[in-house]
């Protein structure tokens, strides 16, 4: 149980165009889902919280109007990535939080993205 | 001040060998959970073991456990008997807060063990 996956696994887009993320928990209801951007050979950096219903709540220093979130559903949270540039190139990973055991998030394979 | 800190970015172990892997973190929050990642050259996280603040005795799990050592803020993890599988990234992470009440998580630098034949 507590599955998370991400689609997709892997992406390459030209400079100046938009990328969905998508993250889904399969097996359970996730409350809360959080957003991570890792660089090559570096530690996960938090981006944002996505609750439910509700606006994420971002890091300092991450552009919202950048990287949009959305958690539309117990299920669904998507990050879009507009307007990419070739620094917003990374790994994101996604994570959620269960409400059967609150005190651990299960992550998702995450989504290299390559922007030429 | 860094919640999580790693000081070994790279280490080397034999196979069949015990090795830690060390993690040292701060808070001032008597709630709070400690974690160990494994991140292998795919990018997957892989939970390995958990230590919440409160409990009395060692977290362990197969052939890994956490040296838990409150007063010193540690919670170093020990892999015993290394497989060549084990070569990964290794993250320490904390959860800083009640369960029901936290909204992230902290993660340190990480260290990359390398696991010879």
């Amino acid at each position: 149980g507590a599955v998370v996956s991400q689609h997709p696994s892997r992406v390459i887009c030209k400079s100046g165009t938009s990328v969905k993320i998508e993250c889904r928990s399969l097996d359970f209801q996730a409350t809360t889902m959080f957003w991570y951007r890792q660089f090559p050979k570096q530690s996960l950096m938090l981006m944002a919280t996505s609750n439910e219903g509700s606006k994420a709540t971002y890091e300092q220093g991450v552009e919202k109007d950048k990287f949009l979130i959305n958690h539309a559903s117990l299920t669904l949270s998507t990050l879009t990535v507009t307007s990419a540039h070739p620094e917003d190139s990374s790994f994101y990973i996604c994570s959620a939080k269960s409400g059967r055991s609150p005190d651990e998030q299960f992550f998702g394979p995450g989504t290299r993205l390559t922007v030429l | 001040a860094q919640k999580i800190t790693q000081t070994q970015p790279g280490m080397f172990v034999q196979e069949k060998e015990a090795v830690t892997l060390d993690c040292t973190y701060d808070t001032s929050d008597p709630s709070y959970g400690l974690f160990w990642y494994k991140q292998p050259s795919s990018g997957e996280m892989i939970f390995l073991i958990y230590q919440g603040s409160y409990d009395q005795q060692n977290a362990t799990e197969g052939r890994y456990s956490l040296n838990f050592q409150k007063a010193r803020k540690s919670a170093n993890l020990v892999i015993s008997a290394s497989q060549l599988g084990d070569s990964a990234m290794y993250f320490c992470a904390m959860r800083e807060g009640p369960i029901y009440n936290f909204n992230k998580f902290y993660f340190g630098s990480g260290t990359k063990l390398n696991v010879k034949p």
